[in-house]
């Protein structure tokens, strides 16, 4: 079964500065998608960034990217600038090529806080 | 285009009782899925459906169940509530194409008593 491990259950970085978050899963396919989402206090699950596996370049959205280690089984979200209004739990979740589930394996989350 | 809506958003259960939460998914996606997120156990998988029928099942005891409508609309229920089943219960959609992304509802909070 697939798993997703977050190894860091808070973080925390001043505003405008760079944060790394990590994420590691294990899995036997070759062929998957990886997601970061953001959970604010509202509890709403808001997708951050996705890649997937047979992109070798590396998924950026504005302030936010990530560092895609296939062969480590590695997926880091990198926050440039980071903004008060990123403060939230984010999730690393693993989801198995179409066809068969659209299941999102989740980790256990890291929180993270800005300090202004 | 409104977003995944979701039924109650609160709400409080005596153990024993049975509880049915709704989900109506993005206008046009067919898939549905349910999680249930506790501070123990995190984001679990619940079930998912597409047209009407469910696809996958997650690791839960049968008083866990769901349903899609041909409206694509989902219901679940929890028959039986324990204390343990207190949860925010996440229900996502999306439009089953290949590398689509899945959306989340802002959820249903249910505290047992």
């Amino acid at each position: 079964a697939q798993t997703v491990t977050q190894s860091q259950p808070e973080m925390s970085v001043q505003e405008a500065e760079t944060v790394t978050l990590s994420c590691t899963y294990d899995t036997s396919e070759s062929d998957y998608y990886l997601f970061w989402y953001k959970q604010p206090p509202s509890r709403q699950m808001i997708l951050v960034i996705r890649q997937e596996a047979y992109k070798q370049q590396n998924a950026t959205e504005n302030r936010f990217s990530v560092n895609f280690q296939k062969a480590a089984k590695s997926f880091s979200l990198k926050i440039s600038d980071s903004q008060l209004g990123d403060a939230a739990m984010y999730f690393c979740a693993y989801r198995a090529p179409q066809g068969g589930s659209e299941k999102l394996v989740f980790g256990k989350g890291t929180k993270l806080t800005v300090n202004p | 285009k409104a977003g995944v809506t979701q039924t109650p958003r609160y709400l409080i259960k005596t153990r024993g009782q049975q509880v049915t939460l709704s989900c109506s998914p993005i206008s046009g996606h067919r898939s549905v899925s349910w999680y249930q997120q506790t501070p123990g156990q995190g984001l679990q998988f619940l079930f998912e459906y597409f047209s009407e029928t469910q696809r996958n099942k997650g690791n839960f005891p049968g008083r866990f169940s769901g349903r899609q409508f041909s409206n694509s609309r989902s219901e679940m229920n929890v028959s039986t509530l324990e204390l343990g089943d207190s949860a925010l219960y996440l229900c996502a959609s999306s439009p089953w194409a290949e590398g689509n992304t899945i959306y989340f509802g802002e959820g249903s909070w249910l505290t047992v008593v």
